[in-house]
């Protein structure tokens, strides 16, 4: 199956800062990524739809600029949380189905995750 | 709207015995259904899916899921387990009109005991 790499696996930081996680799809273009958050013990929540080229779709409830997301190119997009707080920790994943597969069809393909722990 | 239900949390089985792992789904339309297993802290991996054609799929490691359209079931089997199929286990079912949107169910931990 198609790979999709996440980076980085963990993270630990101070409250207030900015974190950068990358997702890349390895051997497939990827035009549409999918980023979801995941609470422990408990289902996948999708955040937003990335777009390559254009303004990522949120979901209800997700705060755009608190998470920020840039699908620059066909291989790559990024998920910033802004000024994290406690409350940010968690688990984030990346997804990603590609342009040449079956749009109806396809199914997703998954990053590793990115734990998240904010101090 | 789409759902899919996962009722039980957990699953616990004897090493060797079959394993059901139980999914219902409600959606308007031909559903297309998905199962993925997630291992601790990594992300999830792709089982099966059905979208068409025999009620019985075939997926990765052994398993296999039936599609019961009158029951809107679709429950993941495997006809003897192993202490390695451990893991946290996902239904899914892809948007209707949405065809980028797939909506989880809560998952399912599946112990298997040696």
């Amino acid at each position: 199956g198609a790979v999709v790499s996440q980076h980085p696996s963990r993270v630990i930081c101070k409250s207030g800062t900015s974190v950068k996680i990358e997702c890349r799809s390895l051997d497939f273009q990827a035009t549409t990524m999918f980023w979801y958050r995941q609470f422990p013990k408990k289902s996948l929540m999708l955040m937003a739809t990335s777009n390559e080229g254009s303004k990522a779709t949120y979901e209800q409830g997700v705060e755009k600029d608190k998470f920020l997301i840039n699908h620059a190119s066909l291989t790559l997009s990024t998920l910033t949380v802004t000024s994290a707080h406690p409350e940010d920790s968690s688990f984030y994943i990346c997804s990603a189905r590609g342009a040449e597969r079956a749009a109806n069809t396809g199914e997703l393909f998954f990053g590793e995750g990115s734990r998240l722990t904010v101090l | 709207a789409q759902s899919v239900a996962q009722p039980e949390d957990q699953v616990n089985v004897a090493e060797g015995n079959p394993l059901t792992v139980k999914c219902t789904y409600s959606v308007s339309g031909n559903p297309y259904l998905f199962w993925y297993v997630q291992y601790p802290n990594r992300g999830l991996q792709f089982l099966l899916k059905y979208i068409t054609g025999d009620n019985l799929v075939k997926g990765s490691y052994g398993f296999e899921a039936e599609f019961n359209k009158s029951q809107t079931s679709f429950h993941l089997k495997k006809p003897s387990a192993l202490v390695s199929d451990s893991a946290l286990y996902f239904c899914a079912v892809r948007g209707v009109y949405n065809f980028n949107k797939f909506y989880f169910g809560s998952g399912t931990k599946l112990n298997v005991k040696p």
